[in-house]
């Protein structure tokens, strides 16, 4: 079945040391690959995105995706995090069937 | 621009009762969705259209109605609120339904069936 796992719940860093936050998929293809960050009664707000080509996306706000096929994995990663991108952080895939589909999220909390 | 906008914020419904929630959008955008978002289960689409006029059922349908009379309107109809329908509700708005186009998200509704 196709899915989308983010295998974090919540994540905890400090604020200047670096993140990366877990996505892998399911599916017999590539398909197209999002991240979506939902700031605390906000709705969603597209970070970056991956069709094909290049494997190393840079996304807004400092963020960047690397998309493995033999892992079936596209993590999100930023070198220094700023207390303002503490939020839940989706990982989303597009299968080909009229859908988004989206993973359960991962909430990440910064401590000074 | 005002983007996606969404009415109410916040809802509190008795079991059995009826509302709409309401969205829209300035951006004259084609597709339309919407999404309930419920602990550990990430967003799940309910219905979409790709124009007025044009409705489609998405993963999660059964207890919603929707309609499209103009581009900018989406309104979503519970026609006899359960308690399963407590859940955050998200409207979602792009130029077309090829994924290229980016989504843009209202700022939700959060709703409580008791």
């Amino acid at each position: 079945a196709q899915s989308v796992t983010q295998p974090d719940i919540h994540i905890t860093v400090s604020e200047g040391a670096s993140l990366e936050l877990r996505c892998n998929y399911s599916y017999g293809a590539t398909p197209y690959l999002f991240w979506y960050v939902q700031s605390p009664g906000q709705g969603l707000q597209l970070l970056l995105k991956y069709f094909s080509g290049d494997t190393l996306v840079q996304g807004i706000k400092g963020f960047e995706a690397e998309f493995k096929r033999s892992q079936s994995s596209f993590n999100l990663r930023k070198p220094s995090v700023h207390w303002s991108d503490a939020a839940e952080y989706f990982c989303a895939a597009y299968f080909g069937n009229e859908k988004l589909t989206f993973g359960t999220g991962t909430r990440l909390t910064i401590i000074p | 621009n005002a983007g996606v906008t969404q009415t109410p914020k916040f809802q509190v419904l008795k079991t059995g009762q009826s509302m709409t929630l309401q969205c829209a959008q300035d951006m004259n955008h084609e597709y339309m969705s919407w999404y309930r978002q419920d602990p550990g289960m990430g967003l799940r689409l309910i219905h979409y259209s790709v124009g007025a006029g044009i409705t489609d059922q998405g993963e999660v349908p059964n207890g919603y109605n929707v309609s499209r009379s103009t581009t900018e309107d989406f309104p979503l109809r519970l026609l006899s609120a359960a308690p399963s329908q407590t859940s955050v509700y998200f409207c979602a708005s792009s130029y077309g339904r090829d994924p290229s186009y980016e989504q843009y998200f209202g700022p939700g509704t959060r709703l409580t069936v008791t």
